[in-house]
């Protein structure tokens, strides 16, 4: 059952452009969404985070919107670096539960 | 401030033997959650430890169990291991989450388990 899904596997890029990594959920009891970064040989990173009480939250090149009607949220990178080039994973929880939902993860390569 | 700290870094079994992996939790975290994540997946939710007992699991058989001590470091045990149990196997750390409010996890390296 898998209520996190990430239909892209994999985004190219340019350096200096947006990268848009897309997500969508089927459980509607998720108020809250994040998403991570992981490098190879390494454990997911928090990157950045949106409650469902709000459809935008930025930080800094990164920028999460949540459209709840249509269980979607995305995720924008501007200007996105090769540094960037990472498998970014979008979780969702819900409030009071103590575990993460994952996607399958989105692999971004960001070219020079 | 090390972080969350997992051992070994690599393991290698054959099926039906048994595994022990480790955690310690970053510095001032009470509650440890335990992941596996196989090849081309996104991390699957085992269980979580709080206050030395288990507080949530998710769709995993019994073969999976765990353990957390008063230092809250802790183990995840693997039982008669399977060819299927092959994964990275991801500890994260937070602390202690009420109902009014979300706590983020933060993620130990993983543990790469090879069954053969």
């Amino acid at each position: 059952d898998q209520q996190v899904k990430q239909n892209s596997p994999s985004l190219s890029v340019q350096e200096g452009r947006i990268s848009i990594l897309n997500c969508d959920y089927t459980n509607s009891m998720f108020d809250y969404f994040l998403w991570y970064k992981k490098y190879p040989a390494e454990g997911p990173t928090f990157l950045i985070s949106i409650s469902s009480i709000k459809d935008k939250n930025e930080d800094g090149r990164f920028t999460v919107f949540l459209n709840k009607s249509a269980k979607h949220l995305s995720l924008h990178i501007v200007p996105s670096q090769p540094g960037d080039s990472a498998v970014y994973f979008c979780a969702a929880s819900a409030l009071g539960l103590n575990d993460m939902r994952f996607g399958a993860g989105t692999r971004l390569t960001v070219k020079p | 401030d090390a972080g969350v700290t997992q051992s070994p870094t690599h393991l290698i079994k054959t099926r039906g033997q048994q595994v022990t992996l480790r955690c310690s939790p970053k510095s001032g975290h009470d509650t440890v959650s335990w992941y596996q994540q196989a090849l081309g997946q996104g991390p699957q939710f085992i269980f979580q430890y709080y206050e030395e007992e288990e507080r949530q699991r998710g769709n995993f058989p019994d073969r999976f169990s765990g353990h957390q001590f008063p230092n809250y470091s802790s183990e995840l045990n693997v039982n008669a291991l399977l060819l299927g149990d092959s994964a990275l196997y991801l500890c994260a750390s937070s602390l202690s989450q009420d109902r009014s409010s979300y706590n983020e996890q933060f993620f130990g390296p993983g543990t790469r388990l090879t069954v053969l």
